[in-house]
């Protein structure tokens, strides 16, 4: 049980273009999921808190009008990376948790690496 | 500002010995913590998790937490060469908010 599923996996596109990634609970119901970009040999950084039918919550230094995130039902959220640049490629994972019970484990996507040329 | 931290590592231990790997976290607030590996290129996948003071055994690993001390330790028995990895350290604050995650410790088995 537990299973986020994201897509897509990797994706090269060119400069400039919008680039959205989608993040799903496929076996329970996430009012909450959470968005991180790892940049290589570095530390998970955590972009936003995605909240069901509400606005995200941007972590301090993420530009919310780069970083587009959409949470419009209980299994779904996505991030839309617009107008990507070179220094936007990395490797992008979403998480989610069961419950909001703080003592429950975030689940992790698979992840999705984007270079953008 | 809540923080946990890790030895980078690189952590180098021979196969068949016991690699021990640990945390410490700042805020006494903290209530669960829980221990992830991430192989490279890869999403970071869940070992497991504790709450309680004291041991918490799962087949070759063992999760250790000392709230008065503020740490948290992960101890990988009878290390094979696929535990070569990068184990990410969290801990949890307030329900609905992120995990909180350490830079991650390198972990090395030779064969």
């Amino acid at each position: 049980g537990a299973v986020v599923s994201q897509h897509p996996s990797r994706v090269i596109c060119k400069s400039g273009t919008s680039v959205k990634i989608e993040c799903r609970s496929l076996d329970f119901q996430a009012t909450t999921m959470f968005w991180y970009r790892q940049f290589p040999k570095q530390s998970l950084m955590l972009m936003a808190t995605s909240n069901e039918g509400s606005k995200a919550t941007y972590e301090q230094g993420v530009e919310k009008d780069k970083f587009l995130i959409n949470h419009a039902s209980l299994t779904l959220s996505t991030l839309t990376v617009t107008s990507a640049h070179p220094e936007d490629s990395s490797f992008y994972i979403c998480s989610a948790r069961v419950t909001i019970d703080s003592n429950q484990p975030q689940h992790f996507g698979d992840g999705t690496r984007l270079s953008i040329l | 500002q809540k923080e946990v931290e890790q030895n980078s590592g690189p952590l180098s231990v021979p196969e068949g010995a016991i690699a021990s790997l640990n945390c410490t976290y700042s805020d006494r607030g903290s209530q669960s913590f829980f221990w992830y590996r991430q192989y490279s290129g890869k999403s970071p996948e869940l070992i497991m998790f504790i709450y309680s003071n004291g041991d918490k055994e799962d087949g070759r690993f063992t999760a250790q937490l000392n709230k008065a001390s503020q740490y948290v330790s992960l101890l990988i028995r009878d290390s094979q060469p696929s535990d070569s990895a990068t184990y990410l350290c969290a801990a949890a604050y307030q329900a609905g908010t992120a995990l909180i995650f350490g830079k991650g410790t390198t972990l090395s088995v030779s064969s």
